[in-house]
């Protein structure tokens, strides 16, 4: 089975200042899609960015990026120019491509990102 | 276009009740999935759902089912409410029901038990 670990329970940046959230997963499929979600006080999930497997380049959003390392099953996400607006809880989640498996979501524990102005 | 609409928004039951949550996904998406989120954790998968057919099954007990109607809107149903059952249950809706598929959520319901 699947696991998807986060290790920084909390993050405290500075407005305007860079900030790096760690996400490690644990899987024997060679294909997959990560996410990252982020999920403010409002409650509801939204996704942030997403990076497939297969593909080497890491994916960028705007002010959100990530570095994917598959071989150390690694996958962070950096947010630049950090905003009061993105103090939030961000969730790492890992999805198999299986179309018999479906698309469930394994979420991990999250990082509550604080934002300092 | 209306996102993912989860009713009702908040709900107080005893233990030992039943419960109904509903999910109406986003016009044209044919996948509802349900997941529990406990307080301060990650949400856990309980259900998918597409074409009205049962895709996947989470590790949850027999107390909880769900179903998809023909408009693809969705119930989750759980019987026998013990007092962990309290948490945050959200919808996820997707076009269709493979990995590859953004999933959007809506804003939960959140379950409290007495």
């Amino acid at each position: 089975a699947q696991t998807v670990t986060q290790s920084q329970p909390e993050m405290s940046v500075q407005e305007a200042e860079t900030v790096t959230l760690s996400c490690t997963y644990d899987t024997s499929e060679s294909d997959y899609y990560l996410f990252w979600y982020k999920q403010p006080p409002s409650r509801q999930m939204i996704l942030v960015i997403r990076q497939e497997a297969y593909k080497q380049q890491n994916a960028t959003e705007n002010r959100f990026s990530v570095n994917f390392q598959k071989a150390a099953k690694s996958f962070s996400l950096k947010i630049s120019d950090s905003q009061l607006g993105d103090a939030a809880m961000y969730f790492c989640a890992y999805t198999s491509p299986i179309k018999a498996a479906g698309n469930k979501l394994t979420f991990g524990g999250g990082t509550r990102v604080l934002v300092k102005p | 276009d209306a996102g993912v609409t989860q009713s009702p928004t908040h709900l107080i039951k005893t233990r030992g009740q039943h419960v109904t949550l509903r999910c109406s996904p986003i016009s044209g998406h044919k996948s509802v999935s349900w997941y529990q989120q406990v307080l301060g954790q990650g949400p856990q998968f309980i259900f998918q759902y597409y074409e009205k057919e049962e895709r996947g099954r989470g590790n949850f007990p027999d107390r909880f089912s769900a179903r998809q109607f023909p408009n693809y809107s969705s119930e989750l149903n759980v019987n026998a409410l013990l007092l962990g059952d309290s948490a945050l249950y959200l919808c996820a809706s997707s076009r269709a029901g493979g990995g590859d598929q953004p999933q959007h959520f809506g804003d939960g319901t959140r379950l409290s038990i007495l």
